[in-house]
């Protein structure tokens, strides 16, 4: 069991809106270290989406963004399109455990 | 702009030690500003991290796996390897090198970009 969690997995149609949520708690999220989000594509390396809660890389379109509230964080994508099927992984830093923490993953399917 | 490779035996037996090195192009490893990064990925599962080792040689092992692990980086040759010892079945993966970064604004490390990763099957 993975200390963010994450649903395992979301749909929505193309053209829509969702959100995956990353649920952590004092000892990451919530003790100030940020959260960053991956996407997996099918058969791919993971690749980096959103860095320091909410910034993104060159590259990555503005469909995507982080917000980060309390002991949680949220990933939303608009403008769902088909190729956005893939992966979605959160990412953060425990004190308690000392090492970097990703979550279990939510599995994103565009109908 | 920067490309990670990963590269080692795909089969390992019960037991024995788990070696990989990962090659790094398009950057110099010497500049103090990354970590140099092993993450797994068992087949069908999520993302662990293993560690990571800055340029001077200091290393961060996830405490799980650490009294297995050994990391080493040669930057001259552009190279940081994993050894892991004593493997079993549980630690067949696909192996990933990435580039962790880190900035003031920001705690915490994100890893980017990731190598395409080598599947490492531990089985006799």
């Amino acid at each position: 069991q993975s200390v963010l969690t994450q649903p395992p997995s979301v749909s929505g149609a193309p053209g829509q809106r969702i959100t995956i949520s990353c649920a952590g708690s004092s000892s990451n999220v919530g003790a100030g270290y940020a959260v960053h989000w991956y996407q997996q594509l099918p058969g791919e390396a993971p690749k980096l989406l959103i860095y320091g809660n909410n910034n993104r890389p060159s590259g990555v379109p503005d469909r995507f963004s982080g917000s980060k509230s309390g002991t949680s964080a949220s990933l939303a994508i608009t403008g769902l399109q088909t190729e956005d099927e893939a992966d979605y992984y959160c990412q953060s830093y425990d004190v308690s455990l000392s090492c970097s923490i990703f979550g279990g993953g939510t599995k994103l399917t565009v109908l | 702009q920067v490309q990670l490779q990963e590269s080692g035996p795909g089969l390992v037996k019960p037991s024995q030690t788990l070696s990989l090195t990962c090659t790094v192009s398009g950057d110099s490893m010497d500049s103090g500003d990354y970590f140099w990064t092993w993450i797994r990925q068992p087949p069908g599962k999520g993302l662990e991290w293993i560690g990571y080792i800055y340029f001077t040689g200091r290393a961060y092992y996830n405490p799980s796996l650490k009294s297995r692990l050994r990391f080493s980086i040669d930057a001259s040759k552009s190279q940081f390897s994993l050894k892991m010892n004593s493997v079993t079945a549980a630690d067949t993966a696909v192996y990933y090198c990435a580039r962790g970064s880190s900035s003031s604004s920001s705690r915490g490390t994100w890893f980017d970009p990731w190598g395409q990763g080598a599947l490492v099957t531990v089985s006799s």
